[in-house]
C-alpha cells in the first residue's frame, strides 16, 4: 500500500521569498517520487523525480527537493519565489514493488499563491 | 512534438447521454492511463492500458469503459452519464510500466454533466 500527505493545502509566499511545499509518503516498498506542477487550466507538468539515486533532486525552474527516508518526506523547496511560480503542486508517489508498479497516488495538491 | 493530446476540451451532457472522450500520443509509448480529478482529490486512476488491444480497471471505474484499439490511442467512454463524473479529466502515457518512468499528461477535458 502507499498514500502521499501534503501537509499544506495551501501556501502564500511573497515574491523573491523562498518557497517550501511539505509531502509525506508512505510505501510498503522502496518509492518512487515525484513533483507535478499544474498551472490554471493547464495539464501536469513534472517538475522532478527521486529515484533511488541521489537524495537531492533538482528539477526545472530552479525547484529542489529532499529524500529523507526516515522522516518519510520529499519536500519541495525554491530559494526565491516568482510571480510565474503560482500554480498547485503534486507530490506523487509510485511503489516500487513487482506487480502494480506503474500505479501513482497522487496527494491532495498545494495551492502556491505568490504575492507581489 | 505534440505529446500528449486530448479531445474534445469541454463538454457539457444531460444525465443519460454517452460521450467518447479521445486520447492520442505520438511518444510510441506503451502504457496509457485515464484520470479524473476533482477538487481536494488529487488525480484518481479510472482505467489503465499497459499495451495495444488491452485494458484494465484503476480505482474509480465504475461507470466507465475504455479501449485501445491502437496503440496510439486510448478511448474513454461514458455510456449513460451522470452529475456525479463531472469532473476534469486527464490522459497520461508512459513508456513502460517501471516505477522510475515518467507519466506524460496532455491538457484534460472538462465534463459537466447537468
Amino acid at each position: 500500500a502507499q498514500s502521499v500527505t501534503q501537509l499544506d493545502s495551501h501556501v502564500s509566499v511573497s515574491e523573491g521569498t523562498p518557497v517550501l511545499l511539505r509531502c509525506n509518503y508512505s510505501s510498503s516498498y522502496s518509492p518512487s517520487l515525484f513533483w507535478y506542477v499544474q498551472h490554471p487550466n493547464k495539464g501536469l507538468q513534472l517538475l522532478l523525480k527521486y529515484t533511488s539515486a541521489a537524495t537531492l533532486v533538482k528539477g526545472i525552474n530552479g525547484f529542489e527537493a529532499e529524500f529523507k527516508k526516515s522522516e518519510t518526506s520529499f519536500h519541495l523547496t525554491k530559494p526565491s519565489a516568482h510571480m510565474s511560480d503560482a500554480a498547485e503542486y503534486f507530490c506523487v508517489v509510485r511503489s516500487n514493488s513487482g506487480g502494480s508498479n506503474y500505479k501513482l497516488t497522487f496527494g491532495k495538491g498545494t495551492l502556491l499563491t505568490v504575492n507581489p | 512534438n505534440a505529446g500528449v493530446t486530448q479531445t474534445p476540451k469541454f463538454r457539457v451532457l444531460k444525465t443519460g447521454q454517452s460521450m467518447t472522450l479521445l486520447c492520442a500520443q505520438d511518444m510510441n509509448h506503451e502504457y496509457m492511463y485515464w484520470y479524473r480529478q476533482d477538487p481536494g482529490m488529487g488525480l484518481r486512476l479510472i482505467h489503465y492500458s499497459v499495451g495495444e488491444g488491452t485494458t484494465a480497471k484503476g480505482e474509480v471505474p465504475d461507470g466507465y469503459n475504455v479501449s485501445r484499439l491502437k496503440k496510439q490511442n486510448f478511448l474513454l467512454g461514458l455510456e449513460s452519464a451522470a452529475p456525479s463524473q463531472t469532473s476534469v479529466y486527464f490522459c497520461a502515457s508512459s513508456r513502460d510500466g517501471i516505477s522510475t518512468d515518467t507519466q506524460y499528461f496532455g491538457p484534460g477535458t472538462r465534463l459537466t454533466v447537468l
